[in-house]
């Protein structure tokens, strides 16, 4: 079966301090791993994703993921979050081959001044 | 820069009434996906298509939803009759299949409201 399971349907962080969204998958399948960004009343946004090259990815933004196999996850982090990346972030798993995506519920984040 | 574009970006109408929104891919890409996001179910795969043919479209509610591609560069959907539980934003995201270097780029959204 596949899943893709976000801890924390919330997050508030200071201006500054460092951001951690997690995400834990469930593939029957080698996967291919996204986090996507959303806006309040846009699209989502390609953040950054994991293809089975290198473990740690580096996407837009400043922010980065690492692929850890052992404990099917593959958590979101920044070391020093912005106003601007007040938004809501999606983990998403495409399994193998697979045509389909399979998303998270979603993480909003929220940065205090 | 390409991008997906949808249209319209807003709708209201009432209910009963016919619904088409379209959305153009991004040339090039083989792969179209209908999603629907509420805040009550979040995003729900409605329908996806790979080289136009219609892969699978078990998320949509087949007595009232019909997805399409004409073309290549057309992918519509449809809501006949719609309900006021049909409203919700609806993205369409395209995406170009080729070994593992695979992912969805996605449109700005139709925000529809059914009265």
């Amino acid at each position: 079966a596949q899943s893709v399971t976000q801890l924390d349907s919330h997050v508030s962080v200071s201006e500054g301090t460092p951001v951690l969204l997690r995400c834990n998958y469930s593939s029957s399948y080698s996967p291919s791993l996204f986090w996507y960004v959303q806006h309040p009343n846009k699209g989502l946004q390609l953040l950054l994703k994991y293809t089975s090259a290198a473990t740690l990815v580096k996407g837009i933004n400043g922010f980065e993921a690492e692929f850890k196999k052992s404990e099917t996850s593959f958590h979101l982090t920044k070391p020093s979050a912005h106003m601007s990346d007040a938004a809501e972030y999606f983990c998403v798993v495409r399994p193998g081959n697979f045509n389909k995506f399979y998303f998270g519920s979603g993480t909003k984040l929220n940065v205090k001044p | 820069d390409a991008r997906v574009t949808q249209t319209p970006r807003h709708k209201v109408t009432e209910m009963g009434q016919e619904v088409t929104m379209r959305c153009q891919p991004i040339l090039g890409h083989n792969t179209v996906f209908w999603y629907r996001q509420t805040m009550m179910q979040g995003l729900e795969l409605l329908a996806y298509f790979r080289n136009r043919a219609p892969l699978d479209d078990s998320g949509m509610p087949k007595d009232r939803f019909s997805a399409e591609m004409p073309d290549a560069t057309l992918a519509t959907l449809k809501i006949q009759p719609s309900e006021p539980r049909d409203s919700a934003v609806y993205f369409c995201a395209s995406g170009f299949r080729q070994g593992s270097n695979y992912e969805q780029y996605f449109g700005p959204g139709t925000r529809l409201t059914v009265t």
